[in-house]
């Protein structure tokens, strides 16, 4: 099946150290996205690859930084965790269509749990 | 600015009852509207969405959702609740750029009594 994923599922660093996130698809989707989410609130855009263009929201730390080598991969690393970086990453996908893509489903991962030392 | 707002943090339900979880937008022009639910330590999963047309959208798990553009509301349904159904339920409208961005309500949390 087509679908999100994301690796590894539960990531513990320890305070200051650099850590990257995973996540690869199979759906052929042109852009990716990354979010953060905290206990029970709602997923908070990071940033997202509309193809290789890459766009930061506003209140995105520095200390935030996103890779993606293909199609298929796409990458978030954190350079010096913080422990209120400690949250749930989820990645997910869509359809970019190139007029509009805003009435495509996004597609999520599992997502993955940092805990920070 | 574009908003959702879920006004139900928290709802208890019992297995076998009805179930609305509500839903309202701020959003100038036709939204794109979407329901996810999440179960816990997973990601999102899709309901159902609703761009045009029958205002009354069926999604998958038995959940149904009914745009008032008059209310502007995007309230989820479903008849018969199941203990299964007990998760976190996001509501999300797209529609604000043309890169699929999405604004999220801060959830539901859905519990199921026996």
């Amino acid at each position: 099946d087509a679908m999100v994923i994301q690796n590894p599922r539960y990531q513990v660093t320890q305070f200051g150290k650099p850590v990257t996130l995973s996540c690869s698809q199979t759906l052929n989707h042109n852009v990716m996205y990354w979010y953060q989410q905290k206990s029970s609130q709602a997923p908070k855009l990071l940033f997202h690859y509309y193809d290789k263009d890459f766009n930061n929201e506003a209140d995105t730390p520095d200390n935030f930084q996103s890779r993606r080598p293909n199609t298929s991969f796409c990458f978030l690393d954190i350079r010096s965790p913080g422990l209120g970086d400690a949250a749930m990453y989820l990645c997910a996908t869509s359809r970019g269509t190139g007029f509009s893509s805003s009435n495509q489903p996004q597609h999520f991962g599992d997502g993955t749990r940092l805990s920070i030392l | 600015a574009q908003s959702v707002t879920q006004p139900d943090i928290h709802i208890t339900v019992s297995e076998g009852a009805s179930l609305e979880l509500r839903c309202n937008y701020s959003y100038g022009a036709t939204p794109y509207l979407f329901w996810y639910v999440q179960s816990p330590g997973q990601g999102l999963q899709l309901l159902l969405k609703y761009f045009s047309g029958d205002t009354l959208v069926q999604g998958i798990k038995g959940f149904e959702a009914e745009f008032k553009r008059s209310q502007s509301s995007f309230n989820l349904r479903k008849p018969s609740v199941h203990w299964s159904d007990a998760a976190e339920y996001f509501c999300a409208v797209g529609g604000t750029s043309n890169t699929g961005k999405l604004i999220f309500g801060q959830g539901t949390t859905l519990q199921v009594k026996p």
